[in-house]
Formats: C-alpha cells, structure tokens, sequence
C-alpha cells in the first residue's frame, strides 16, 4: 500500500529565509506526486505536482520540489519565504485513477 | 472557469441526525472524491465516484454513503451522526483519467456534531 511520510510536523522560519518541507513516499511503481496547502479555515490549494519528465518541478507562489527516486522523497523547497505562506503543507501521492493518499502535513510558521 | 464548489460550508447538527453535503465539481470533471478531514486523522479518503459509478472507496463505516449524478454533481450522506463525525469535509473532482489526473479541491464543508 501506498504511504507519505511529512517528518516535520511543525516548521518555524523567518520572513526571508529559506524553506525546504521534506515528504518521502512509499509505493510500488511509479508514482505522482503532489504538493498541496491549506491556508486556516480553507481547502487544499494545488502547488505542484510531478508526473514525469524533469525531476525538478516548478509550482505556483514560487515554490519547487524535486523527486529523487533513490530517496523516495518529493521535498519542497522556496528560495525566500513571505509570511503569506504560513499556511499548512501536504504531500500527497497516487497513480492513474486511484485515490490520493496524504501525508499528516507540515504546519508552517513564520516569524517577522 | 468556476472551481469546486461545496455546499454547506458550514453547519451544525445532532447525535443520531442525518446529514447531506452537496459538491458541484470543475465544469468537464467526472471524477468526485470526497475526503474527510480532523486534527487528529489528518486527511482521509472516503469515495470517490466516476460517471455515477462508486469507483474507489475508503475505510468509512456504512453510515457514509455517496452518490453522483448525470451531471457529475456529487452528494454524500452521514446517518446518524456521531460526535466523532466533526470535521472538515472536502470534495476534489477531476478528469477522471487513467493517468495524469490532477484532483482540484473545494474549500470543504464545516460539520459540527453536537
């Protein structure tokens, strides 16, 4: 069966700095994957998402991720984070028409 | 193009009512999945529908129910609630293809058991 592992359940950084969400999965074959966030009170927001090609994924408010298959990890990274992105974080994977399966998410945090 | 649109957003009932969510999924979307989410589960998946037909389905007592309609409306239903049925109930729709698919999410329906 498929899993997502989010190590980080909670993430403090200052507006500015630097941001990596890790996210490992485990599946048989070849999976997608997803970058979701949940603003409080909100639904998921689509961020990103990998289904093939170039491992290295670009996705909306400047955010990217790389999927390294030899770690099984699709983390998330932003360059300089605004406090706008404190919001919650979810990695999800699937394949074809099967369901998502998520990952506990990583609330994050940012401090002025 | 209208995103997924959930009905109620918020609301409250009883121990032992029942209880109806409405999704109006992406225009051209025929997938419906619906998912179920607390502080303490996180995220969970309950069904999810293609062209009126049950197509995947999660680990939810019978109480849960759902359906899909002709135009790909979805609703799902909750007999007899329990205190333990609070949460936040999202509704995601997509293409419904074998492959590829990207599932876009509504902003969820409140439920509160009291």
């Amino acid at each position: 069966a498929q899993s997502v592992t989010q190590p980080d359940i909670h993430i403090t950084v200052s507006e500015g700095a630097s941001l990596e969400l890790r996210c490992n999965y485990s599946y048989g074959a070849t999976p997608y994957l997803f970058w979701y966030v949940q603003s409080p009170g909100q639904g998921l927001q689509l961020l990103l998402k990998y289904f093939s090609g170039d491992t290295l994924v670009q996705g909306i408010k400047g955010f990217e991720a790389e999927f390294k298959r030899s770690q099984s990890s699709f983390n998330l990274r932003k360059p300089s984070v605004h406090w706008s992105d404190a919001a919650e974080y979810f990695c999800a994977v699937g394949a074809g028409n099967e369901k998502l399966t998520f990952g506990t998410g990583t609330r994050l945090t940012i401090i002025p | 193009k209208a995103g997924v649109t959930q009905t109620p957003r918020y609301l409250i009932k009883t121990r032992g009512q029942q209880v109806t969510l409405s999704c109006s999924p992406i225009s051209g979307h025929r997938s419906v999945s619906w998912y179920q989410q607390t502080p303490g589960q996180g995220l969970q998946f309950l069904f999810e529908y293609f062209s009126e037909t049950q197509r995947n389905k999660g680990n939810f007592p019978g109480r849960f129910s759902g359906r899909q309609f002709s135009n790909s409306r979805s609703e799902m239903n909750v007999s007899t609630l329990e205190l333990g049925d609070s949460a936040l109930y999202l509704c995601a729709s997509s293409t419904g293809q074998t492959s590829g698919n990207t599932i876009y999410f509504g902003e969820g329906s409140w439920l509160t058991v009291v």
